[in-house]
Order: structure tokens, then C-alpha cells, then sequence
């Protein structure tokens, strides 16, 4: 099946600094999605992007859908302790309806 | 402004015995999902419904597991008989055609 990599696994930062990461992908994807999951939650959609370079913004957040349709990134602007989280990249394949494959994660954790 | 219902939210059982999960969609929405996720595996989709139709079964592990959506409103998804290896977090997700999906808290299943 298709395989989204997404990196780093784990950031440790410092509250104030700007988080930054990515998922890729060997095949062509149709959208994607970004999602915070909180402990003991369900994933939350933060961006959802459905054209190639897409640039979207929510709040300190912002996604870009990669030109390429392969990849995207999330870079989260001046971290606040409340978004340590697992955060999760999605997309839709080429000819997949609307089945979403999921990365693996990326577990942000910030030092106050 | 509901989201996605699950019930229960916890649920613990003995090996051998029938589990049976719940999921509201949000109302309008036409497609629905059920995931599962354990730390080894992440988060894996087991079945996809749309218009109340099953449309792709084959992320269910095995015969054990059987899900039905009876009206738009209601799913469920049963295993039967119940192993420890299924102890996992269950989610359930909705989406209105090809767009984002939205996701329920969760069901955690400890199977003893």
C-alpha cells in the first residue's frame, strides 16, 4: 500500500522556538491533511490542502502542499506549551477515493 | 455543534467475549471510517463505508471483526470472539464526499 514517511519521530523544543516538519511520499497524492492528537483524544484536523503548492495558514500554523504532489510540511510558529501533542500528516492517493493513508507521526514535546 | 459520537469510551472485556462499538457520524456526512491504533502500528483503517455501503474491508484483521452502518446515522463494529491483541484505541471518522475526515474520541478496548 502507500506509505507516507514523516519526520522527525520526536522534537524536543524550546517554548518560542519554531517547529518544523514533513511528510513524503513515493507516490502522488491528491490531498493532504495535517492532525494534532491530544492524550486520551481523537485527531483534530489543524490544515487540510488540496492543491499542488498550496501554502495554508491557521493561526502560528502553516502547511504547504509540495509542488511535486509527493510531500508536504508543517512549520508551527513560536510553540507554546500547549501544543505538545502527536501530530499527524494524511493524504488521499491518487485513485484512492477518499481513503487516507497516515504518517507515523511526529511527537512534539516543549520545554517550558 | 455535535461531533462524532463514540460509545463506550472505555471498554474492558475478557478474552473470548463479544465487543461491540458505536459510532454517530456527524449528520450530513455520507462516508465513515473505522480505525484502529496501537503504538506498533499506528493508526490502520479496517473499513470504509460510503452511502452506508461498505466500500473497501480490507484493512479488517480478520473474520472475527464485522462492522455494519444499518442507516447515515449509525455503525457499529464488532469482534467476536474478542483476543488480547485486539486491545487497541478505536476511532471512527466521518467525511462529506472527498474531503476532510473528522474524528471521533475513541473507544479504548483492553481485552484481558
Amino acid at each position: 500500500g502507500q506509505q507516507l514517511n514523516q519526520s522527525p519521530q520526536s522534537m524536543f523544543i524550546q517554548e518560542g522556538e519554531d517547529v518544523s516538519m514533513n511528510c513524503t511520499s513515493s507516490s502522488i497524492f491528491n490531498t493532504w491533511l495535517w492532525y494534532k492528537q491530544d492524550p486520551g483524544e481523537g485527531p483534530v484536523l489543524l490544515i487540510a490542502l488540496y492543491k499542488a503548492g498550496e501554502l495554508t495558514s491557521n493561526g502560528r500554523l502553516t502547511a504547504q502542499f509540495g509542488i511535486t504532489r509527493k510531500d508536504s510540511f508543517l512549520n508551527i510558529s513560536a510553540s507554546i506549551p500547549s501544543d505538545v501533542g502527536i501530530y499527524f500528516c494524511a493524504g488521499i492517493p491518487n485513485n484512492a477515493g477518499n481513503m487516507l493513508t497516515f504518517g507515523g507521526g511526529t511527537r512534539l514535546m516543549v520545554k517550558p | 455543534d455535535a461531533g462524532v459520537i463514540q460509545s463506550p469510551r472505555h471498554e474492558v472485556t475478557e478474552m473470548g467475549q463479544e465487543v461491540t462499538l458505536r459510532c454517530k457520524p456527524i449528520s450530513g456526512h455520507n462516508s465513515l471510517f473505522w480505525y484502529r491504533q496501537t503504538m506498533m502500528r499506528g493508526l490502520e483503517l479496517l473499513i470504509y463505508f460510503n452511502n452506508n455501503v461498505p466500500i473497501d474491508d480490507s484493512g479488517m484483521p480478520e473474520d472475527r471483526f464485522s462492522a455494519k452502518m444499518p442507516n447515515a446515522s449509525f455503525s457499529t463494529l464488532k469482534i467476536q470472539p474478542s483476543e488480547p491483541r485486539d486491545s487497541a484505541v478505536y476511532f471512527c471518522a466521518s467525511s462529506f464526499g472527498v474531503n476532510e475526515q473528522f474524528f471521533g474520541p475513541g473507544t479504548r478496548l483492553t481485552v484481558l
